[in-house]
């Protein structure tokens, strides 16, 4: 089954402490992007990558580093997590023709205390 | 001034009825443009994509552009109860790179 696969579902932590969210896709699209959801903002683009080791900001890339190794993987990195990142959180891909946020996953949601 | 902007309503239709949402967007330059469905607790969908003036229909819905007016909007005719959910506006700026902006939604429930 095709699929944008995100963990954990739900996390909560503390302010300062490192985390990762993983995001892997089986669909062998070039095209990854992470956003955040916040009620009143909508969605907001923070990274994305076009290829393997091609990455650039979006909207809001402050407080957040990704890295894009293989092609299957965007994993997210909160290096200081504050409350303000707070947040639901999607990966989307699609193939770098369509040009276009494809397929999303179920979403991650962040509590940051 | 926001990239997308969109009624958050709520809007509420009949069944059956046509449901018509509306986007403006504040780049000229905006190349591509983008209607996603999120249900309440899910992700978003994607439904179509448009990127030349005027219509496109797919199914029930109907997409129509207007960049000289930088408007946006979706059209759900026989609209059904399934169909109630948040509707979001993407536009994609520039030729290059893939800079996604969203609008904040809009909130449709068709009433049996």
């Amino acid at each position: 089954e095709a699929q944008v696969t995100q963990n954990p579902r739900y996390l909560i932590t503390v302010t300062g402490k490192k985390l990762t969210v993983t995001c892997s896709q089986n669909m062998n699209h070039e095209y990854m992007s992470w956003y955040r959801q916040d009620p009143g903002l909508g969605l907001r683009q923070i990274y994305y990558s076009m290829n393997v080791e091609v990455t650039d900001k979006g909207d809001v890339p402050e407080g957040y580093k990704v890295s894009r190794k293989e092609k299957r993987n965007f994993p997210l990195i909160l290096e200081s997590p504050s409350p303000n990142q707070t947040s639901l959180y999607f990966c989307a891909s699609s193939l770098s023709r369509l040009y276009t946020e494809a397929f999303f996953g179920q979403g991650t949601r962040l509590t940051v205390v | 001034q926001k990239e997308v902007e969109q009624n958050s309503g709520p809007l509420s239709v009949p069944e059956g009825a046509i449901a018509s949402l509306n986007c403006t967007y504040s780049d000229r330059g905006s190349q591509s443009f983008f209607w996603y469905r999120q249900y309440s607790g899910k992700s978003p969908e994607l439904i179509m994509f448009i990127y030349s003036n005027g219509d496109k229909e797919d199914g029930r819905f109907t997409a129509q552009l207007n960049k000289a007016s930088q408007y946006v909007s979706l059209l759900i005719r026989d609209s059904q109860p399934s169909d109630s959910a948040t509707y979001l506006c993407a536009v994609k700026k520039g030729k290059t790179g893939n800079q996604f902006y969203f609008g904040t939604g809009t909130s449709l429930t068709v009433i049996p």
